[in-house]
């Protein structure tokens, strides 16, 4: 079984700071890829990254960076100089390779204070 | 289209009304799933279709629910009897890819459910 954890619901940050959202997961499979999208209040999903269990090379793009480390199952993400535009809820998923579904976090609701 | 297009985008439905909620996914994907998504949770796996084939219906919580993609293209999924756990917003997502690599997924806008 598949499993993802993010554990802060709700975050409240002022405009130019940072903020980081922790993703731990569970899972059996060695092989496995991780995402993270981003759901403003227009309901879609938007994907921002995928990343597979083979690479633990950390991300930068833009204002928005991830550190893997498999060795404590932890896919995190963080936004620098954080922007209205920023507010959303933001999921973490699981998807083990040659499986259809993707397994999502609750979410964090960032929300970003002009 | 340029993106997964669901109709209704908002439905209030009766308790015992059946209802059937539309996804268009995107010109050409093979790839075809369906989530629900409850207030405050992330989304759930409901169904996942390849071309028109039902590949995994596992995650559809009861036999009140029913997904179809008939032609391989648009999807319909079909809620009889709502009752009013069933409340919740539908996403629709397609993907290019057929299965065993997954580049991610490009979902829709959803139609949010009320059962009243």
């Amino acid at each position: 079984a598949q499993k993802v954890t993010q554990a802060q619901t709700e975050i409240s940050v002022v405009e130019k700071e940072d903020v980081t959202l922790d993703c731990v997961y569970e899972t059996r499979d060695t092989t496995y890829y991780l995402f993270w999208y981003k759901q403003p209040p227009s309901g879609e999903l938007v994907f921002l990254i995928r990343r597979n269990s083979f690479d633990e090379q950390n991300e930068i793009s833009g204002r928005y960076s991830w550190n893997f480390q498999k060795s404590t199952s932890s896919f995190n993400f963080t936004i620098t100089a954080s922007q209205v535009v920023d507010s959303a809820v933001y999921f973490c998923a699981l998807n083990p390779y040659g499986n259809n579904r993707l397994a999502f976090g609750k979410g964090n609701q960032v929300v970003v204070i002009p | 289209g340029a993106g997964v297009s669901q109709s209704p985008r908002y439905k209030v439905a009766k308790r015992g009304q059946d209802v059937a909620l539309r996804c268009d996914p995107i010109s050409g994907h093979v790839s075809l799933f369906w989530y629900q998504q409850a207030l405050g949770q992330g989304p759930e796996f409901l169904t996942y279709f390849q071309n028109e084939a039902q590949l995994d219906k596992s995650g559809l919580p009861s036999d009140r629910f029913f997904a179809e993609r008939p032609e391989g293209s648009v999807s319909t999924l079909k809620i009889q009897r709502t009752q009013q756990e069933d409340s919740a917003v539908y996403l629709c997502a397609s993907s290019l890819a057929r299965g065993d690599i997954n580049y991610g997924y490009t979902f829709g806008s959803g139609t949010r459910l009320t059962v009243v």
